[in-house]
């Protein structure tokens, strides 16, 4: 059965250090990879997907089908990343599975 | 407030009480789903709706009942809930199944 993870429930960083939240994702076909965010006290939203292969607000993840991960970078954090992201993947039934989510602290 | 709404925001009830959650999108969407999200598992797709009829029901419990009248409303009926079931209820929308979804706020549900 498909299913995502993130291991890490917490992770903090300094702001303008380098960030990366994993995701690894287990499915027998040709995934489809996303990730959303929930900011403090607004609701979950799309982050991006790996399939427009786009940078949205620094934040860039590669899709890596050996390894089954498809972790979100961003070279230099910000405190307005502070957030609550998942992980999702899309089935063939065209559903969502979501991770457990990663909370990023980026601290001053 | 556009987009998604769901009300009510908080409900309480009790287990023999009968209540009903709802989604409301102003998107022009023909997809519409329940999601759960409790403190200790990941977001849970509970029900899917695609042009008012329903396309998934993720083994959900029968005290759980959704209802579809039209593409841009959907209800939740709840009734002998159990403490376990307290939660957040989150409904989406999307323009097609599988298409980018935009959630609602959330209903926080507390089952005493």
């Amino acid at each position: 059965a498909q299913r995502v993870t993130q291991p890490e429930k917490l992770l903090s960083v300094f702001k303008g250090a380098p960030v990366e939240l994993k995701c690894n994702y287990s499915y027998s076909g040709s995934p489809e990879l996303f990730w959303y965010v929930q900011y403090s006290r607004q609701r979950l939203q799309l982050l991006l997907r790996h399939i427009s292969r786009e940078s949205i607000k620094g934040f860039t993840a590669d899709l890596n089908k050996g390894e089954t991960s498809f972790h979100l970078k961003k070279p230099f954090a910000q405190e307005e990343d502070s957030a609550m992201y998942y992980c999702a993947l899309r089935d063939y039934g065209q559903n969502f599975v979501f991770g457990p989510g990663t909370r990023l602290s980026v601290l001053p | 407030e556009t987009g998604v709404t769901q009300t009510p925001r908080h409900l309480v009830m009790g287990m023999t009480n009968k209540k009903s959650l709802k989604c409301e999108q102003h998107l022009g969407h023909n997809a519409m789903y329940w999601y759960k999200q409790s403190a200790k598992k990941p977001l849970e797709l509970m029900f899917v709706y695609n042009f008012k009829e329903q396309t998934e029901n993720n083994s959900v419990p029968s005290r759980f009942s959704p209802e579809c009248p039209n593409s841009s409303h959907l209800f939740l009926h709840l009734h002998t809930l159990q403490p376990e079931d307290s939660a957040l209820y989150l409904c989406a929308s999307s323009q097609r199944p599988g298409d980018t979804q935009y959630f609602g706020p959330g209903t926080r549900l507390t089952v005493l």
